[in-house]
């Protein structure tokens, strides 16, 4: 069965220090990449996607992330994170069927 | 366009309560899913629809059934609550691709139960 793996589970940082999440994931076919949010009390919104092409992804709010196929890893990646950045990503992996399967998340904490 | 709403917001149930959950979308998405999300367990695929009429099981289903009588309705039912489905239940809903996977999930703002 298709599995996701985020190494980190908190992650805590101070202001414009630069962010790195990992993200690896165990199928070999053809896969479709998502990283979400999750800010305090809400609900999961989309930060950045890959389904082909430049496998440098560029999302919201400064966010970007690199699909390394050979690595089986989608990492997401900020150069100076902010305050209001303190929230829960979750990568998810698409291999082909209709569901998405989810990391258990990491939790990143910003402090000012 | 409301996305996907979800209602109620909040509940509390007694054990051996029962209660259906209502999950709406208006941008005519093929799929709807339902999750669970848990501290320390990411999100957990409860049951999901490819289409109007249809369902399948996810990873937790136990406990649950759903329905989806209409293209923009799923529902979650709890037939005999427990404990143990004390959560934050999410619906979502996606476009589908042509070779049957999906695109991006939109996200509901969730349910909080608690089962006492």
């Amino acid at each position: 069965a298709q599995s996701v793996s985020q190494h980190n589970h908190h992650v805590i940082l101070s202001e414009a220090a630069s962010l790195e999440l990992g993200c690896n994931y165990s199928y070999g076919g053809t896969v479709n990449l998502f990283w979400y949010v999750q800010y305090p009390g809400q609900h999961l919104q989309l930060l950045l996607k890959y389904f082909s092409g430049d496998p440098l992804v560029k999302g919201i709010k400064g966010f970007e992330a690199e699909f390394i196929k050979s690595k089986f890893s989608f990492n997401l990646r900020k150069p100076s994170v902010q305050w209001s950045d303190t929230a829960e990503y979750f990568c998810a992996v698409n291999s082909g069927y209709s569901t998405l399967t989810f990391g258990k998340g990491t939790m990143l904490l910003v402090s000012p | 366009n409301a996305g996907v709403t979800q209602t109620p917001k909040f509940r509390v149930l007694k054990t051996g309560q029962s209660m259906t959950l209502l999950c709406a979308q208006d941008m005519n998405h093929e799929y709807m899913y339902w999750y669970r999300q848990d501290p320390g367990m990411g999100l957990r695929l409860i049951h999901y629809s490819v289409g109007e009429g249809t369902t399948a099981k996810g990873e937790v289903p136990d406990g649950y059934n759903v329905s989806r009588l209409k293209k923009q309705n799923f529902l979650l039912g709890l037939e005999s609550a427990a404990p143990s489905q004390t959560s934050v239940y999410f619906c979502a809903s996606s476009y589908s691709r042509k070779d049957g996977s999906s695109y991006e999930q939109y996200f509901g703002p969730g349910t909080r139960l608690t089962v006492t």
